[in-house]
């Protein structure tokens, strides 16, 4: 079946400009999580979307980032204002949800590779 | 909060030969474990995870991991690698169950197979 896609794969962009970027999970899961990895950081949560709950947004590192799952589907991150240290792959994963005390698998994106000029 | 290291952030491994990569983590309370396989320009595929029970862990493509509670430890193991398993291998920890299965990454080690 179809597994997490993103687009778009690559976006280069002006600093100071917003972007938007998507992510499709896969059919029926419902946790969505967005992931940063950068060269100085590694990989980082960023937010994570469980069904009807309010998103964990605890990883967000500013206030410049915001990020939005509509229909319990789709999800987009936003990054306003850019900045060059936000260059970065943005990986989004998908997973079921069996409960809190589950690790139901996440199933990663290819990621969308952000560069900042 | 809770942190993973990767200890060695390249091993370079001739084909056939067997290879470790070291993952320690730190947390004060139980942990699921787990090892993701990053290959050049794709994203992350799950290799192996550790919930409980049996400490060995064995997963796709040949992979087996050990949990070790007393060290912290939950190292990579391949017997017998190819050039295929040249990759980006990622240990990563998760958050206490009720804050949600987010992860938390080591720096992750890259694995280059020679011939």
């Amino acid at each position: 079946g179809a597994g997490v896609s993103q687009s778009p794969s690559n976006k280069v962009t002006e600093k100071g400009k917003d972007v938007e970027l998507r992510c499709d999970p896969i059919s029926g899961h419902t946790a969505l999580y967005w992931y940063r990895q950068s060269l100085g950081q590694g990989l980082e949560f960023l937010i994570y979307f469980q069904g009807n709950s309010a998103p964990d947004k605890s990883g967000l590192p500013s206030d410049r980032f915001s990020a939005e799952r509509t229909g319990g589907s789709v999800s987009t991150l936003t990054i306003q204002r850019t900045q060059q240290e936000d260059s970065a792959v943005y990986l989004c994963a998908s997973s079921t949800y069996s409960g809190t005390d589950s690790t139901d698998t996440q199933y990663f994106g290819p990621g969308t590779r952000l560069t900042v000029l | 909060a809770q942190s993973v290291t990767q200890l060695d952030s390249q091993v370079p491994v001739f084909e056939e030969a067997p290879v470790e990569l070291r993952c320690n983590y730190s947390s004060s309370v139980s942990v699921y474990l787990f090892w993701y396989v990053q290959y050049p320009n794709q994203g992350l595929q799950l290799l192996l995870k550790y919930l409980s029970g049996s400490t060995l862990v064995k997963g796709i493509n040949g992979f087996e991991a050990e949990f070790n509670k007393s060290q912290t430890s939950f190292h990579l193991r391949k017997p017998s690698v190819h050039i295929s398993d040249t990759a980006e291998y990622f240990c990563a920890v998760s958050d206490p169950p009720a804050a949600g299965n987010k992860l938390t990454f080591g720096g992750g080690t890259r694995v280059l197979v020679k011939p």
